[in-house]
């Protein structure tokens, strides 16, 4: 059972442009949720994350945007640049246990 | 500098013969976890150990084991390798309370073949 999707394995889009990254979630316990970036031959490496008793999270060129009722999180990179080219992940957990779990990835492509 | 080491980083075996991969973190994080990632699935899960003497399951432990004998340190035991456990591994650790974003190891690429 899958408690976290990311149902676009890939997404491509033009230097400058938004990218957009979506997830789904089945588990109302989850209270944090955050994405990973993952570069190859490195381990993810955390990028931003949100609580549940908030709906947008900005750092930057990332924003996190949660919606609870929908059980959906995306996250925005504006502007997007080649360098944020990598795998993301969604994951999700609580502050109170040791576990996250993770969404598939979705293979981020920024061309010039 | 504050990081989650892993060791071998590759690693070619043969089904049978068993094999640990070493995970230790220089934060004093009483958290750590073992993941797995395979195409498609993302991260799974392994075990994951709350503070020293308390390890328990994740969500794909079968084939595993791991103790926590140390804060710093939380080794991967696979005593009867077998080719399902070819995948990249990850280690990962965090400091009790507060946000729950994990720091994770480099990955060790495991083939059992």
């Amino acid at each position: 059972d899958q408690q976290v999707k990311q149902n676009s394995p890939s997404l491509s889009v033009q230097e400058g442009r938004i990218s957009i990254l979506n997830c789904d979630y089945t588990n109302s316990m989850f209270d944090y949720f955050l994405w990973y970036k993952k570069y190859p031959a490195e381990g993810p490496t955390f990028l931003i994350s949100i609580s549940s008793i908030k709906d947008k999270n900005e750092d930057g060129r990332f924003t996190v945007f949660l919606n609870k009722s929908a059980k959906h999180l995306s996250l925005h990179i504006v502007p997007s640049q080649p360098g944020d080219s990598a795998v993301y992940f969604c994951a999700a957990g609580g502050t109170s246990y040791g576990k996250l779990t993770f969404g598939q990835g979705t293979i981020l492509t920024v061309h010039p | 500098e504050a990081q989650v080491t892993q060791n071998p980083r590759y690693l070619i075996t043969v089904t049978g013969k068993k094999l640990t991969v070493t995970c230790s973190q220089n934060m004093n994080h009483e958290y750590m976890s073992w993941y797995r990632q395979d195409p498609g699935l993302g991260l799974r899960q392994i075990y994951y150990s709350m503070n020293v003497e308390v390890t328990d399951k994740g969500d794909v432990p079968e084939g595993y084991k791991v103790s926590r004998k140390e804060k710093r340190n939380f080794p991967l035991i696979l005593e009867s390798p077998s080719p399902n456990q070819t995948s990249l591994y990850f280690c990962a650790s965090r400091p009790r309370g507060g946000r729950p974003e994990q720091y994770f190891g480099p990955g060790t690429r495991l083939t059992v073949t």
